[in-house]
């Protein structure tokens, strides 16, 4: 069974901490993906990354870094946490297949509160 | 990247088909379209996906017409457990990453 595993399903931090969010997959996907989920926004796109050690910026980049040391493994870092990313982050992968049926399998996210 | 514009909201009973429309006027001739189901707390899941005319699964059908501007998203028989948030995606995965919009946002009520 498909499995994209996040770290923490919740977690409380102080403004100004360094915050590492962690996705663990295990269906040897190429592509994951960072986003962040907030009321009457929907998903919006942070990072990306087709490879490890390769990464793009999504819609809303600032404030945030990611690394791919791993194929399983992307990680999204806060490296000053503000008030203003508490949001729900949700992490995805997915194999890209031209002309095939390209699923993107979610974790369950993980809830983050800034104070 | 395609844009999408679905309706924010969707009441409906049990035991009624729901269709959910979604508009992707600029739709790119690569581009597949992709929906998927959120509910609370939870990451979305896929649901169906299909390039043109009409794909049906276990779950749900997704209409396409012939110029593909649109999609409809069919879901029979609806159950309260089918409450949830629909999403609409445009895209052509390698070359671009799926975009998530707002979504619909399905009551289903007893």
């Amino acid at each position: 069974d498909v499995k994209v595993t996040q770290s923490s399903r919740y977690l409380v931090k102080r403004t100004g901490e360094k915050v590492f969010l962690e996705c663990v997959q295990d269906m040897d996907h190429e592509n994951m993906f960072w986003y962040r989920q907030d009321p009457g926004l929907g998903l919006r796109l942070i990072y990306f990354s087709y490879d490890v050690k390769m990464k793009e910026k999504g819609d809303i980049p600032e404030g945030y870094s990611v690394s791919r040391e791993k194929k399983e493994r992307f990680s999204l870092i806060l490296e000053s946490a503000s008030t203003n990313q508490t949001s729900m982050y949700l992490c995805a992968s997915t194999v890209f297949r031209v002309g095939g049926q390209n699923i993107q399998y979610f974790g369950a996210g993980t809830r983050l509160s800034v104070l | 990247l395609a844009k999408t514009t679905q309706p924010i909201s969707m009441d409906s009973y049990e035991g009624q088909e729901v269709n959910i429309t979604c508009s992707h006027n600029n739709i790119a001739t690569n581009d597949y379209i992709t929906w998927y189901q959120q509910f609370p707390s939870q990451g979305p899941r896929f649901i169906i996906q299909g390039y043109k005319t009409k794909v049906t699964n276990e779950v749900a059908s997704l209409f396409i017409p012939a110029d593909r501007k649109s999609s409809t998203l069919s879901l029979p028989r609806v159950s309260l457990s089918d409450t949830a948030v629909y999403y609409c995606l445009v895209g052509d995965p390698p070359h671009t990453p799926l975009v998530f919009g707002k979504g619909t946002r399905l009551s289903v009520i007893a």
